[in-house]
C-alpha cells in the first residue's frame, strides 16, 4: 500500500487565489512528521513546511499552511494568494520513528502534484 | 538555513565510465546521509542510507556494488556511479541528516547524470 498518496497530478490556480494540494499518509508509528517540499524545474528540493504528528496546531510558514486532520490521515497544502513563482512540482513526504534511530530521517515521498499558476 | 553541496550539478559521461557525486554539509555535522534518485517526472527514491565510518543499507532493487557510496566523515559523503549505463541516467540527490533538528530535513541540489 502506498504510505504517501497525492491524487491530483496536476492543478491549476489563478494569481492571488488560494488552492489546496492534497496529501493522504499511511503509518502505524505514532511517532511521524510530514514535510511538504517545492520542487522548480531546477530541481531543487525547497522546504515549505512541516508538521509532527504530536503537534496540536497546524503548522504555518508565511503564506504555507498545513491542513492537518489526524484522524482522516490527511495533510494538505494551503497557500493562499498564490504567486507566479508558485508554478512547480510539490511533493508531499512522510519521515516514521523518533529520532535516535540508525534510518530516522527516511522520508517517502508522493507522487508529486504539479501545480501551474495563471495570470 | 542549513547548507548542502553537490558536485558536480550535472554531467555527461560515456556509457561503461564511473562517475562520483560529492554532497557536502557545509555548516552542520551529518551522522546520516540519504542518496535519492528520481527519474523524469516521477517521485524521489531513496537508494541507500549511509552512516558516518559504516557500510551503506541499500534499498531493495539498488545494486551496492554498482552504486558506492563513501561517508567518511560528517560533512561529506559520496556516490560513485560505476560502470554507468544509459539507464543510469537521472537526478541525484543527498540529504545529510542532522540528529538534534527534527523539524526540517534538506537537500543537496542534486546532480542530473545522463550516461551516452
Amino acid at each position: 500500500a502506498q504510505k504517501i498518496t497525492q491524487t491530483q497530478p496536476g492543478m491549476f490556480v489563478q494569481e492571488k487565489e488560494a488552492v489546496t494540494l492534497d496529501c493522504t499518509y499511511d503509518t502505524s508509528d505514532p511517532s511521524y512528521g510530514l514535510f511538504w517540499y517545492k520542487q522548480p524545474s531546477s530541481g531543487e528540493m525547497i522546504f515549505l513546511i512541516y508538521q509532527g504528528s504530536y503537534d496540536q496546531q497546524n503548522a504555518t510558514e508565511g503564506r504555507y499552511s498545513l491542513n492537518f486532520q489526524k484522524a482522516r490521515k490527511s495533510a494538505n497544502l494551503v497557500i493562499s494568494a498564490s504567486q507566479l513563482g508558485d508554478s512547480a512540482m510539490y511533493f508531499c513526504a512522510m519521515r516514521e520513528g523518533r529520532a535516535g534511530g540508525t534510518s530516522y530521517g527516511k522520508l517517502t515521498f508522493g507522487q508529486g502534484t504539479i501545480l501551474t499558476v495563471h495570470p | 538555513g542549513a547548507v548542502v553541496s553537490q558536485h558536480p550539478s550535472w554531467v555527461i559521461c560515456k556509457s561503461g565510465t564511473s562517475v562520483k557525486i560529492e554532497c557536502r554539509s557545509l555548516d552542520f555535522q551529518a551522522t546520516t546521509m540519504f542518496w535519492y534518485r528520481q527519474f523524469p517526472k516521477q517521485s524521489l527514491m531513496l537508494m541507500a542510507t549511509s552512516n558516518e565510518g559504516s557500510k551503506a543499507t541499500y534499498e531493495q532493487g539498488v545494486e551496492k556494488d554498482k552504486f558506492l557510496i563513501n561517508h567518511a566523515s560528517l560533512t561529506l559523503s559520496t556516490l560513485t556511479v560505476t560502470s554507468a549505463h544509459p539507464e543510469d541516467s537521472s537526478f541525484y540527490i543527498c540529504s545529510p541528516i542532522a540528529p538534534e533538528v527534527t523539524d526540517t530535513q534538506y537537500f543537496g541540489p542534486g546532480t542530473r547524470l545522463t550516461v551516452l
